[in-house]
């Protein structure tokens, strides 16, 4: 079965600061999706990445994909409180997606 | 454009109560239907998907069932609930295997 570890589990950190969330995953897959979940709510989709090399940006967030390496990160640039909330990474596998474990994320001011 | 209503947003359930909770898509057809549960601080884990109607595909045994009695319905039950089955119900779609899903606005149930 298809395996998806993220790390950080938790991470703590102080606004305008950089950090890098991981996700690995057991078996080959071409796409990968990140999505962000605040408390309480429901998965919003981040990013898509469909191909080794993928890189997309949108604000403080850039995702990238390296399908070699199975292994796609999340960086956070000048972080800000609504940055705040769980982010998982998801891997196609046979028939549905497979989540890694969340990674949840606090901004402190 | 495509959306997904899950209903309802919160329920409390005593132990041993039948449990139905549904979701619907628009602007989409044939659609793969997806539920997820997640306990408290924990990550999500997939409970049924649907490639289509009266297709079911069960990935975890357990107390619960599911059905698609149409194409862009999709409905969780359970005949008798446990406290083990309080969680965040999430249902989701994708326009077909392996592509980005879509979630629904979730259903908090609290066994008691």
């Amino acid at each position: 079965e298809l395996k998806v570890e993220q790390n950080p589990l938790f991470l703590s950190m102080q606004e305008g600061k950089n950090y890098t969330i991981y996700c690995n995953y057991s078996t080959t897959s071409d796409r990968l999706y990140w999505y962000r979940q605040d408390p309480g709510k429901s998965l919003e989709s981040l990013f898509v990445l469909l191909s080794n090399g993928a890189v997309k940006q949108e604000g403080r967030l850039m995702a990238s994909l390296d399908t070699k390496a199975r292994l796609s990160t999340l960086h956070i640039t000048a972080a800000v409180h609504d940055l705040s909330a769980t982010y998982f990474c998801a891997v196609t596998g046979a028939n549905n997606l497979f989540f890694g474990t969340g990674t949840r994320l606090t901004v402190i001011p | 454009s495509q959306t997904i209503h899950q209903w309802p947003a919160t329920l409390v359930q005593p132990v041993g109560s039948p449990l139905s909770l549904e979701c619907t898509v628009e602007g989409t057809s044939n659609p793969n239907l997806y539920w997820y549960r997640q306990a408290a601080g924990r990550g999500l884990q997939l409970l049924f998907y649907s490639v289509g109607i009266g297709q079911i595909s069960s990935e975890v045994p357990q107390n619960l069932s599911a059905s698609r009695p149409q194409d862009r319905q999709f409905i969780l039950s359970s005949k008798k609930l446990l406290l083990s089955d309080s969680g965040f119900y999430l249902c989701a779609w994708s326009m077909g295997i392996n592509t980005e899903a879509f979630f629904g606005q979730g259903t908090r149930l609290t066994v008691v």
